[in-house]
């Protein structure tokens, strides 16, 4: 069965400096997505970056990359220059690419960036 | 990318009493999604549901409490029956991305109070 582990349950980053968030998960597939999300107090889910378990490469999508480490199935998800507006909860997520493709959440990270 | 409406968007209820909420997408879909997300918890699959048949639950949910309908491709509604203050949640569903995308979206969420 899927699993997705997140320890940190808070983070705390000054405006402007990167953040590193993390995420490590479990699966017996080969082939799998991981997905990260943003929650803001509103409630919605925004997709920030998603990184295939075949890319070679590791994602990027404006100020966020994805540090993906398959050896050690990690994916930890790095803000550059933090804003005041990435205060949010923070959702690390995967799906299988077989069966139903449903996502399993990890249990979040609370992000606070001050001034 | 899809575009995901639900409906209501936050609602007040009392115990013992039902809600439908419903969810509409832009285009047509094979799977719509439906999660809840417990007050400080992470999101959870309620259930998976298929246009022509019947909805797949997820261990600890049942058919009875959460009934579902997939009328067509672009609709689906999920009841939440019979609530109690445990059912405070905020439910949303999604829709896996098209072929040759990996973006799952998500709707904005029903935020839901039982009394």
């Amino acid at each position: 069965a899927q699993k997705i582990t997140q320890t940190q349950p808070g983070m705390f980053v000054q405006e402007k400096e990167a953040v590193t968030l993390d995420c490590t998960y479990d699966t017996s597939d080969q082939s799998y997505g991981l997905f990260w999300y943003k929650q803001p107090s509103s409630g919605e889910m925004i997709f920030l970056i998603y990184q295939g378990s075949y890319d070679e490469q590791n994602a990027t999508e404006g100020r966020y990359s994805l540090n993906f480490q398959k050896a050690r199935k990690s994916a930890n998800l790095v803000i550059s220059a933090s804003q005041l507006g990435d205060s949010a909860m923070y959702f690390c997520a995967m799906r299988e690419n077989t069966g139903f493709q449903k996502l399993v959440f990890g249990t979040g990270t609370r992000l606070l960036v001050s001034p | 990318s899809a575009v995901i409406s639900q409906k209501p968007s936050r609602d007040i209820c009392q115990r013992g009493t039902s809600l439908t909420i419903q969810c509409q997408v832009d285009s047509q879909v094979t799977m719509m999604f439906w999660y809840r997300q417990q007050p400080g918890q992470s999101l959870t699959l309620i259930a998976t549901a298929n246009q022509g048949s019947e909805a797949t639950y997820e261990s600890g949910f049942v058919i009875d409490k959460f009934p579902i309908s997939r009328p067509n491709l672009t609709f689906s509604t999920l009841t939440v029956s019979n609530m109690s203050p445990e059912d405070s949640s905020i439910y949303l569903c999604s829709v896996p991305p098209p072929r040759g995308y990996n973006e799952q979206f998500f709707g904005p969420g029903t935020r839901l109070t039982v009394l």
